[in-house]
């Protein structure tokens, strides 16, 4: 079965700091893999995404992911955290037969001044 | 392109009456809408599928006589929460099926918080 797990349920990281966020998916095919912020009482915005290729993504924000089939990750990264960083971060896979999406649990973001 | 409008934003409602959240496609045809539920603090799960002009597909658990779904048209795509109880209020995000195309992921609509009082 499809399914996405984000081990850390909440980071909090000193500003200026680097950050990575864990994501790891059980899928049978080749993954399409998504990376979405959502701030308090937003709807979701996308910073990146993989389907094929180069498997490091580059994203808004200054975000990035990388994708290691070995390892079934795709660990999103950010090399200086901003303040308004802080939101709720979701990894989620798409099914290459029906396009929907299954989402991780998702990992709360605190960054510190 | 690929652009999703939703409404009501946010909504209250007695225990009891019903709600109806419309999400629309704005600049394409969307023929299949999936319709995903967040609870405070959790993560967004899959409802439902609805197709247009065709009977929606459920996710094991939701019901399907208390989450009315409607796809009349190519553009409208309409979530009925019926009878809503306290348990019922979630935020509920509409998606189109974009995928093969560059906005697969991308269009989400901006929510609807609906509490039930």
């Amino acid at each position: 079965a499809q399914s996405v797990t984000q081990p850390d349920i909440h980071i909090t990281v000193s500003e200026g700091a680097s950050l990575e966020l864990r994501c790891n998916y059980s899928y049978g095919a080749t993954p399409y893999l998504f990376w979405y912020v959502q701030s308090p009482g937003q709807g979701l915005q996308l910073l990146l995404k993989y389907f094929s290729g180069d498997t490091l993504v580059q994203g808004i924000k200054g975000f990035e992911a990388e994708f290691k089939r070995s390892q079934s990750s795709f660990n999103l990264r950010k090399p200086s955290v901003h303040w308004s960083d802080a939101a709720e971060y979701f990894c989620a896979v798409g099914s290459s037969n029906t396009g929907k999406l299954i989402f991780g649990q998702g990992t709360t973001l605190q960054v510190k001044p | 392109g690929a652009v999703v409008s939703q409404h009501p934003s946010w909504v209250i409602c007695k225990s009891g009456t019903s709600v109806k959240i419309e999400c629309r496609s704005l600049d394409f045809q969307a023929t299949t809408m999936f319709w995903y539920r967040q609870f405070p603090k959790q993560s967004l799960m899959l409802m439902a599928t609805s197709n247009e002009g065709s009977k929606a597909t459920y996710e094991q658990g939701v019901e399907k006589d208390k989450f009315l779904i409607n796809h009349a048209s190519l553009t409208l795509s309409t979530l009925t929460v019926t009878s809503a109880h306290p348990e019922d209020s979630s935020f509920y995000i509409c998606s189109p099926n974009t995928l093969g195309g560059p906005n697969y992921g991308y269009t989400f609509g901006s929510g609807t918080r609906l509490t039930v009082v």
